[in-house]
């Protein structure tokens, strides 16, 4: 069955760069795209970007400067790095399957950006 | 980027009864393929958010028929029958025609 599982660190400083891991099963990257979505506590959903099957991406311009997403398919990993990390980054990241829409999800993964 | 607008902000439904959410979008969202990618998503207290509906009217894999999505161009709605314990949460309404993508605010759903 489809599963996502999101890993990193928990808490960050300002301006320090997060690395966040999506680690893929049941489907192939090659054939799915993989998006990134972020919830800042108690708020609402904002989409961060997209890798597609093929490997391009989109990313949303709020946060186009500072977001790289790459992948391993040998690894079944999608990778998300974004640097200068200010206290509003705070929330939890979700990694999704995309294909039109975001389908399946992971748990989240909590991240904190504090001094 | 397209606004999503949802209402209503909350809501309070007793158990075995109806309620619908509206969401309207600030562009249409009929995609130069015809498609149209509007998708309801619901969060339970604690979890991630799941796909409920995609493309207008087309539910999930393992969603029940309880959930039906219907509307077109910017105007859609949500409607879920026969409401169960189970069923509260937070609804969005999400729209991946253009980007960046964008989700409406949300729709709390309580059981009296």
């Amino acid at each position: 069955q489809v599963q996502l599982e999101e890993s990193g660190p928990g808490l960050m400083q300002p301006s320090e760069t997060l690395s966040l891991t999506c680690t893929v099963s049941g489907f192939s990257l090659t054939s799915n795209g993989v998006g990134w979505v972020r919830q800042p506590l108690g708020k609402g959903l904002v989409w961060m970007g997209t890798i597609w099957a093929g490997g391009s991406t989109n990313y949303n311009s709020a946060v186009q400067s500072r977001l790289s997403i790459s992948r391993d398919t040998s690894k079944s990993q999608v990778f998300l790095k974004m640097n200068s990390l200010q206290p509003e980054d705070t929330g939890t990241y979700y990694c999704a399957r995309h294909v039109g829409q975001l389908g399946d999800w992971g748990q989240g993964v909590m991240v904190t950006v504090s001094s | 980027d397209v606004v999503m607008t949802q209402t209503p902000v909350s809501l309070s439904v007793s158990l075995g009864g109806q309620v619908s959410i509206s969401c309207r979008s600030s562009q249409s969202l009929v995609h130069n393929n015809g498609n149209t990618y509007l998708s309801w998503y619901l969060q339970k207290p604690g979890q991630s958010p799941q796909l409920l509906i995609y493309k207008v009217s087309n539910r999930f894999s393992g969603i029940s028929d309880r959930f039906s999505g219907s509307g077109s161009g910017t105007d859609f709605t949500l409607k879920i029958s026969r409401v169960e314990p189970d069923d509260l949460g937070v609804y969005y309404c999400g729209q991946g025609t253009q980007y960046p993508l964008t989700f409406g605010s949300g729709t709390k759903l309580e059981i009296k």
